[in-house]
């Protein structure tokens, strides 16, 4: 159980476009995701939560014009990485949490996106 | 803010030994530590949680401790084997998970 599925598992595309990632939790109903940022060789940082129905909450330095974040249902949540450039190439993970059997905090990790921006 | 920092930054060890990692982070107001498991290019996978109130966590070869006190967490892994070639990270939850930078382990067969 609390399977959580990222698409695409990576994407390459053109600076100046826009990219969308999806997150979806499988087999429980995600009240919470989270979306992190890794480049190379660094550890995972938080970008933003959000909240089935609400707007999300960015963290410092995060820019919510170019990261949008929509979590329109108990089972989805989509990052659109807009006007994407070079320096927006990074693995993205998203994470969830809600009823799924166990704590409410505790998150299921998705397997993340490689977006390479050319 | 929380910092969150692993030493060794990366390991390698024959197999059959058994590993120690360390953590250590800032803030102790935590409700509770996560060890994940990273394989390369890939997500995350939990390992062990760890609540605040306990001092240590078991699952099979993995055991982990914490004191939350002075901002130590130690995940020791028995008997190592290849397949437990991965980056290890731990998480402190205050509010949001804050990762370390990670241990990667190689094991040699």
């Amino acid at each position: 159980g609390a399977v959580v599925s990222q698409h695409p598992s990576w994407v390459i595309c053109k600076s100046g476009t826009s990219v969308k990632i999806e997150c979806r939790s499988l087999d429980f109903q995600a009240t919470t995701m989270f979306w992190y940022r890794q480049f190379p060789k660094q550890s995972l940082m938080l970008m933003a939560t959000s909240n089935e129905g609400s707007k999300a909450t960015y963290e410092q330095g995060v820019e919510k014009d170019k990261f949008l974040i929509n979590h329109a249902s108990l089972t989805l949540s989509t990052l659109t990485v807009t006007s994407a450039h070079p320096e927006d190439s990074s693995f993205y993970i998203c994470s969830a949490s809600g009823l799924a059997g166990g704590p409410s905090y505790e998150q299921y990790f998705g397997p993340g996106t490689r977006l390479t921006v050319t | 803010k929380q910092e969150v920092t692993q030493i060794p930054a990366a390991l390698s060890v024959p197999e059959g030994e058994n590993l120690v990692l360390n953590c250590s982070f800032t803030d102790s107001a935590i409700y509770n530590l996560q060890w994940f498991r990273q394989d390369p290019g890939k997500g995350l996978t939990s390992l062990l949680l760890i609540q605040s109130s306990q001092r240590e966590q078991t699952s099979g070869r993995l055991n982990a401790s914490l004191d939350k006190s002075s901002g130590r967490s130690t995940l020791y892994i028995a008997a190592s084997q290849p397949g437990d070639s991965a980056t290890y990270l731990c998480a402190p939850y205050d509010y949001k998970l804050s990762f370390g930078a990670g241990t990667t382990v190689t094991v040699r067969a």
